[in-house]
């Protein structure tokens, strides 16, 4: 089956630094990518959509400037969480979906402390 | 409002019981409706899926649901549980066209007895 690749599964960052998550379709084109969050024993929470080429569409109460999403390619996205705080330690994951349409696919999360 | 309910949070069954878990959704129109199992610290794995057709759907590891539109439910089941099912498991819903954004219901956990 298709297969998305979510880079890195875990990251530790200080305080104030910046993140990037990396969200790759390993076998197929997505036109469009989406990006989750997930807290503990919680469901996942869609944050924004990733639409290649033009600007993501942010869920409300996503802060834009905070969650800075970049769909360069068919087939990757990535999300930078800048000026991390700890309160953005969460399980961030995304999805992708077939140009050619169907279901999406998720990536294997990424789990991120800030200390 | 679309919305996506999943009654029960927490089920325990004892491996070899059948198993059904059950989810109901709120939807202008027949949606696309997935089922997705998370082991912890894990991402998520389609279980199955429906998008039209015969409305008993089949899934990987022996897994089915129906999708009875009366009810507006898209029930899980398994006839019998194994010890590796143990998981969450949540169950999605897609609008059919435009942006395709998934709403999940708030998830089941899973516990299999020995």
């Amino acid at each position: 089956g298709a297969v998305v690749s979510q880079h890195p599964s875990r990251v530790i960052c200080k305080s104030g630094t910046s993140v990037k998550i990396e969200c790759r379709s390993l076998d197929f084109q997505a036109t469009t990518m989406f990006w989750y969050r997930q807290f503990p024993k919680q469901s996942l929470m869609l944050m924004a959509t990733s639409n290649e080429g033009s600007k993501a569409t942010y869920e409300q109460g996503v802060e834009k400037d905070k969650f800075l999403i970049n769909h360069a390619s068919l087939t990757l996205s990535t999300l930078t969480v800048t000026s991390a705080h700890p309160e953005d330690s969460s399980f961030y994951i995304c999805s992708a979906r077939p140009s050619e349409g169907g279901g999406a696919f998720f990536g294997q999360g990424t789990r991120l402390t800030v200390v | 409002a679309q919305s996506v309910t999943q009654p029960d949070i927490h089920i325990t069954v004892s491996e070899g019981a059948s198993l059904e878990l059950r989810c109901n959704y709120s939807y202008g129109a027949t949606p696309y409706l997935f089922w997705y199992v998370q082991s912890p610290g894990q991402g998520l794995q389609l279980l199955l899926k429906y998008f039209s057709g015969d409305t008993l759907v089949q899934g990987i590891k022996g897994f089915e649901a129906e999708f009875k539109r009366s009810q507006s439910s898209f029930n899980l089941r398994k006839p019998s549980v194994h010890w590796s099912d143990a998981a969450e498991y949540f169950c999605a819903v897609a609008s059919v066209s435009g942006t395709y954004k998934y709403i999940f219901g708030t998830g089941t956990r899973l516990k299999v007895l020995a």
